[in-house]
């Protein structure tokens, strides 16, 4: 059983086009994120929800808007999609235990390539 | 501005060999640190983390050090084996930033046999 789901796992699209990617995970982790990885390799915070509520986020363009419809699922819609937003884009989450934290369990990433 | 920096691209080792990553941070509030490893198509899985208030952290063959005077930390693995070769990733968070890591643009790890 996958712990962290994404779909799709690939995605070529048109420019101006909508576009959404889901995320589910079956960790029972309170925290969520999205991580964009560019063509120069960086791996960058987007968003992260605890508990359904936004608790990070990073300086993004409003066509990104993330939502969480519930602690397990956290969706990535992309409006007006533009050239520049073509990466890899990772889900992830992790659990605080006590004030310990172990890091995150990513998903295998979305390859969201506009043309 | 590059908080985690990985300045060596890739690192190619003999099967056997020890292989050592190297990774510097400038944000003196981080004070806890994270390799991932990376195969192609998936995702960064987890292998190793480090707390500032400790200076090493061994599981296996893989061992993390930490210099936090230097601001610098490295992950040492030994024996290195074919299976060892992907990226890895550098990370670090520190408290009251709701987990966010950082992460380091990864070093490409060949393990020739």
């Amino acid at each position: 059983d996958t712990a962290v789901s994404q779909t799709p796992k690939y995605l070529v699209t048109q420019m101006g086009n909508d576009k959404s990617i889901k995320c589910e995970q079956n960790l029972g982790h309170d925290t969520m994120y999205w991580y964009k990885q560019d063509s120069k390799k960086f791996l960058k915070i987007m968003f992260s929800y605890n508990n359904k509520e936004l608790i990070i986020n990073e300086t993004v363009p409003n066509r990104f808007s993330p939502k969480s419809p519930d602690k397990a699922h956290l969706n990535l819609h992309i409006n007006s999609l533009e050239l520049g937003d073509s990466a890899v884009y990772f889900c992830a989450s992790s659990q605080e235990w006590a004030g310990w934290f172990d890091g995150y369990t990513f998903g295998s990433g979305t390859r969201l390539t506009v043309v | 501005d590059q908080q985690v920096k990985q300045n060596s691209p890739s690192l190619s080792v003999q099967e056997g060999r020890i292989s050592i990553l190297n990774c510097d941070y400038t944000n003196s509030m981080f004070d806890y640190f994270l390799w991932y490893k990376k195969y192609p198509a998936e995702g960064p899985t987890f292998l190793i983390s480090i707390s500032s208030i400790k200076d090493k952290n061994e599981d296996g063959r893989f061992t993390v050090f930490l210099n936090k005077s230097a601001k610098h930390l490295s992950l040492h693995i030994v024996p290195s084996q074919p299976g060892d070769s992907a990226v890895y990733f550098c990370a670090a968070t520190s408290g009251g930033s709701n987990y966010k890591l950082t992460f380091g643009k990864g070093t490409l790890l060949t393990v020739n046999p």
